[in-house]
This record gives C-alpha cells, structure tokens and sequence, in this order.
C-alpha cells in the first residue's frame, strides 16, 4: 500500500476486555514494529518481526501483550484482560530489511487505545 | 545500545537556524546515528542518518566529530511548521543493534 496503515483508529474497552489492534505495512516492506507511546512520551519498543519471524520480543510489557505476523505481512497486537494502565497510543511502523546503517521505519498513524 | 540523551526542550524564532545536540558516549565501531521529527498526533518521521562527519539533505544536516560521541542535528532557517519533537537514535543492523529506543526527544518550539 502507500503508506502504514493501522486500526481502529480509536478503541475504547472496558477493563478486563481483550483487544486487538491491527497493522497493514508497506507491502514491500519485510519488517514490521510495534510500539507504544504515552502522551508526552517518545515511542517505546514492543516487539518487531522480520517477515512471519518474531526475533524480539523483549519490550512486550507483560504475557498479556502478543503479537503476531503469520503470513509476513498484516500483524496484530492483542492485549488481554486489558488494565487502565495499557490506555496508549499504539503505533506501528515497518522498514525495507537493509543490509547497514539503520532502517527508515515508516510509521503508521497509530491506535489511540482507552481503556475504562 | 547505545544510550543517547538528548536537551529536554528548545525554543527558537523563524528564520534561526536551529541545533540540537544528542550525546552517546557508547556507541559502538558499526552505529549508525538517525533523527526522526514527530508532529502531534502523528508518528515519527525519518529526517536524516549518518555514521561520521557531515551529512545534508534537503531538510537538515547532521554533523558527527570524529569521536562520534555525539551528533548534532542543524535545522537551518525554521519555520513554525518545524515545531515537534526531534529524536536521536543510535544502532546499527550489522550487530542486530537496532536502535530501537526513541527516549524523550527534544521539544522544538518555534515562536514568530
């Protein structure tokens, strides 16, 4: 596609309620992150996936949190029995796999999640 | 990875140029050095990378010394649409350092 896309846009849940969030990357692309961010924060890393592989997962806060990638392209984030405290902005972004330097990551416009 | 700490905030007028200055006194032999810009209600932006000396686009430059122990991102001539949040990222893919930690940035106000 042109660009990262992300949804819903906004989810409002009630504590205790699983939700899912969702990321379309640049088509191109083979690898795809997941972030959180707090107002007033910079992004901070969840987990990534190269293709359907999932190398790092180290930023998953909690059990509760999972994300998955199975056919390399769309990924989903579920938060489980979600907490007051997992109300964020989820932001995805994805980046050509290159062979040095860093990846430019391509940011979706994120998932502003609430949670009641 | 390489830790990076960067100027809480920064005010600037239209039409100054503008630099910030991002310290990682760890960086490693193969880090690279990038700088995204986030607007409210969006995602980060790439704006520039670099490993050493001098690199410009046509949105910024970015000057690295030769220790590298720190970089400094020039914005010349800012308007008020370059008011965000500017962040310093440093890694590298060859080591599987993905510089994957954005920190706090550094709130560029631009005023009239």
């Amino acid at each position: 596609g042109a660009g990262v896309s992300q949804s819903p846009r906004y989810k409002v849940t009630k504590r205790g309620q699983d939700v899912t969030l969702r990321c379309d990357p640049i088509s191109s692309h083979a690898t795809l992150y997941w972030y959180q961010q707090a107002l007033g924060q910079g992004p901070e890393f969840l987990t990534y996936f190269n293709y359907e592989a999932q190398p790092d997962k180290s930023g998953l806060p909690s059990d509760r949190f999972s994300a998955e990638r199975p056919e390399g392209s769309i990924s989903t984030l579920t938060i489980q029995r979600t907490e007051q405290r997992d109300s964020a902005m989820y932001r995805c972004a994805s980046s050509l796999a290159g062979t040095s330097g860093l990846e430019t990551q391509y940011f979706g416009p994120g998932t502003r999640l609430l949670v009641l | 990875l390489a830790k990076t700490t960067q100027p809480i905030s920064m005010d600037s007028y239209e039409g100054q140029e503008v630099n910030i200055t991002c310290s990682h006194n760890n960086i490693a032999t193969n880090d690279y050095i990038t700088w995204y810009q986030q607007f409210p209600s969006q995602g980060p932006r790439f704006i520039i990378q670099g490993y050493k000396t001098k690199v410009t686009n046509e949105v910024a430059s970015l000057f690295i010394p030769a220790d590298r122990k720190s970089s400094t991102l020039s914005l010349p001539r800012v308007s008020l649409s370059d008011t965000a949040v500017y962040y310093c990222l440093v890694g590298s893919l060859d080591t599987g350092r993905r510089a994957l930690t954005f920190g706090s940035g550094t709130r560029l106000q631009v005023q009239p």
